[in-house]
């Protein structure tokens, strides 16, 4: 079954570094996300990508946050320069469509820590 | 904005009983998602459902559009049915992409 995969699974960092994130949707996706997790917290909306650019962003995503479809299967989220604040799981999600009955598909998430 | 809650945030259970989480949500959504997380945090997409009820194995889902409530429901609750239980709702349409607005999770641990 296809699934969302995404690289690192962990990631540790020092304050101040820039890390990119990498998400490989399923194929024939066309509406990616990115969502983040702090410890003990809700899941909480970052940002909606379709058709190369962002459909949608939350407050979090200021302009330290970035992301990317370089190529035709990669999805990437780049933190300029990491704060302490952004220790928390990042989880990239993918769905088909947009219509009623489209889900989204969760990868397992990249776990970073930022030192 | 929408506010989505769920209720209890814990749950303990003995292997075999039925177990009931509920969700409500502040404002009309197209969707409502129920999610699982285990202990390593990976999140997998249980039911996605926009009215009535969903049924798989013994996982059901209801939706109530006018109450703006769900409830997932475990029949038979087993030991690895342990995990947390998070409602996720969707919201409207921007630009074809549909965010996801997540409840704060139900922590469930089913005893042998």
């Amino acid at each position: 079954e296809p699934e969302v995969t995404q690289t690192p699974s962990h990631q540790v960092t020092q304050m101040g570094q820039e890390v990119i994130l990498r998400c490989v949707p399923i194929s024939n996706h066309l509406y990616f996300y990115w969502y983040r997790q702090i410890l003990g917290q809700k899941v909480e909306f970052l940002v909606s990508f379709y058709n190369n650019e962002i459909s949608e962003k939350s407050e979090i995503f200021d302009d330290q946050f970035s992301v990317e479809r370089p190529d035709g299967s990669n999805f990437t989220l780049k933190i300029r320069s990491t704060k302490l604040e952004d220790s928390a799981m990042y989880f990239c999600a993918s769905s088909e469509g947009q219509g009623i009955q489209e889900t989204q598909y969760f990868g397992p998430g990249t776990r970073l820590l930022v030192l | 904005k929408n506010e989505v809650e769920q209720s209890p945030q814990n749950l303990t259970a003995q292997e075999g009983e039925f177990i009931t989480i509920n969700c409500s949500y502040s404002v009309g959504i197209s969707a409502l998602h129920w999610l699982q997380q285990h202990p390593g945090g990976g999140i997998v997409s249980l039911f996605m459902l926009s009215s009535g009820k969903k049924k798989h194995g013994r996982l059901i889902a209801t939706i109530n559009i006018q109450e703006k409530h769900s409830s997932l429901h475990i029949t038979a609750s087993h030991p690895r049915d342990s995990a947390v239980y998070i409602c996720a709702a969707r919201g409207q349409i921007i630009q074809g992409a549909q965010k996801l607005v997540f409840g704060q999770g139900t922590r469930l641990t089913i005893n042998p």
